[in-house]
């Protein structure tokens, strides 16, 4: 059973740092790319990054480019995502998901919040 | 990287069919049959509904299906069920290995 659970989430003040992590199990983690879908509250979903397999090639939405740094440790089994100079609006719960062969995100975490305020 | 446009909410009673559109452009859902949907119960993660336009997942109910026409994409649910009631997402490739969500539709059964 693939398993997907972050961790790492809190209260942060604008400006601030904070590294999210995926702990992944039931599946050859570094077979698969893996994303980073976040949710503002009571708003809808919206996607952050992606990392292939490999790690060897990285993707960013605009509206974190430049701020935040997606990467994976295949050895642990783990996914991250590192956010540097977080605003106000990167306040949501942020997800992990695995992509399965046709971009579709087969498998989710349950979630980890974030809160970016003074 | 615009968002792909769905109605805010759909309504239908038990037993019937709704349909959810999700319009994008030519550099996402028009050009790419990479268009997946999800289903979200408040609380929860997401979960995948429909992949590749019109495939479902093992254990998805047949009664979810998937379509695209030009730059428009549509799940259509049938024979509606309480438990159906939900927040829709539809997501698609775009260029350069990136993803786009839709604003997500309230589906209410009546």
């Amino acid at each position: 059973e693939v398993q997907l659970l972050e961790s790492g989430g809190g209260l942060v003040q604008p400006g601030g740092s904070l590294r999210l992590s995926c702990a992944a199990s039931g599946f050859t983690f570094s077979t698969y790319a893996m994303s980073w879908v976040r949710q503002a509250p009571g708003k809808g979903l919206e996607w952050v990054s992606l990392i292939i397999g490999s790690g060897g090639s990285t993707y960013y939405a605009d509206s974190v480019k430049g701020r935040f740094t997606i990467s994976r440790d295949n050895s642990k089994n783990t996914l991250y995502l590192q956010m540097n100079s977080l605003r106000v609006e990167d306040t949501a719960v942020y997800y992990c998901a695995k992509l399965g062969a046709w971009w579709e995100m087969d498998n989710w975490g349950r979630g980890a919040l974030v809160t970016v305020s003074s | 990287q615009a968002a792909l446009t769905q109605p805010a909410s759909v309504s239908g009673s038990p037993g019937q069919s709704i349909t959810i559109s999700c319009t994008g452009t030519s550099s996402d859902v028009g050009t790419y049959n990479l268009v997946s949907w999800y289903q979200q119960h408040p609380g929860k993660a997401p979960k995948v509904m429909i992949y590749e336009v019109s495939k479902r997942p093992s254990g998805v109910s047949n009664r979810f299906s998937g379509s695209k026409s030009g730059n428009t994409a549509s799940l259509t649910i049938s024979g509606l069920q309480a438990e159906d009631e939900a927040d829709y997402y539809c997501c698609s490739y775009a260029s350069s290995s990136t993803l786009v969500f839709g604003g997500g539709t309230k589906v209410t059964v009546l």
